[in-house]
């Protein structure tokens, strides 16, 4: 089985602050590792995924991702937080012989004060 | 390219009574999957169509069912409402599997009372 653990369900951070959301996976077998952003009665948007390759992965907004094995984590960072980065941010990891299927974590609410 | 879409939006419906959902994935793509948020258990998957069959399933009671058309459109249908089953029940399509990005529809937000 394979599970997300995110650590921290609520962060908040000042404009210009570096964000850095937390998030752990156990897996079994090689892990695709995937981050999604959702907004107020919205749906999630992919931020951006890792399956193969380099291990840090760039995303859209400037978002960016580090896959390390070692330590069984996929952090999310932003250098400098922009106040419409306030929302709610999901980790998820699946895998190879599960099709499309995403095992989510429970979720963090960024919050970017002025 | 349109995005996903999910019709209703919102619906409020009575216990006992039943569902169904519909959503209309990005045109070419065979995958489409449904997700249940809810504040408590946050998101969990409950199924997966691929070319009309039925490819994943999650852990959710046997009320609730899906089919996906020719045309890669999907359903998906709960029977003998709970109020438990109030939730936002999101779409989610692909190309085809895993490694493929997965976009999600806005959602139908359900409210059993």
């Amino acid at each position: 089985a394979q599970s997300v653990t995110q650590l921290g369900s609520h962060v908040s951070v000042s404009e210009g602050a570096l964000v850095l959301l937390r998030c752990n996976y156990s897996s079994s077998v090689p892990p695709y590792l995937f981050w999604y952003v959702q907004y107020p009665n919205q749906g999630l948007q992919l931020l951006l995924k890792y399956t193969t390759g380099a291990t840090l992965v760039k995303g859209i907004n400037g978002f960016e991702a580090e896959f390390k094995k070692s330590e069984t984590s996929f952090h999310l960072t932003k250098p400098s937080a922009h106040m419409s980065d306030a929302a709610e941010y999901f980790c998820a990891v699946s895998r190879e012989t599960s099709g499309s299927r995403l095992t989510f974590g429970e979720g963090t609410q960024l919050t970017v004060n002025p | 390219k349109a995005g996903v879409t999910q019709t209703p939006r919102y619906l409020i419906k009575t216990r006992g009574q039943q569902v169904t959902l519909s959503c209309s994935p990005i045109s070419g793509h065979r995958s489409v999957s449904w997700y249940q948020q809810t504040p408590g258990q946050g998101l969990q998957f409950l199924f997966e169509y691929f070319s009309e069959t039925q490819r994943n399933k999650g852990n959710f009671p046997g009320r609730f069912s899906g089919r996906q058309f020719s045309n890669s459109r999907s359903e998906m249908n709960v029977s003998t409402l709970e109020l438990g089953d109030s939730a936002l029940y999101l779409c989610a399509s692909s190309l085809a599997g895993t490694t493929y990005e997965q976009y999600f529809g806005p959602g139908t937000r359900l409210t059993v009372t």
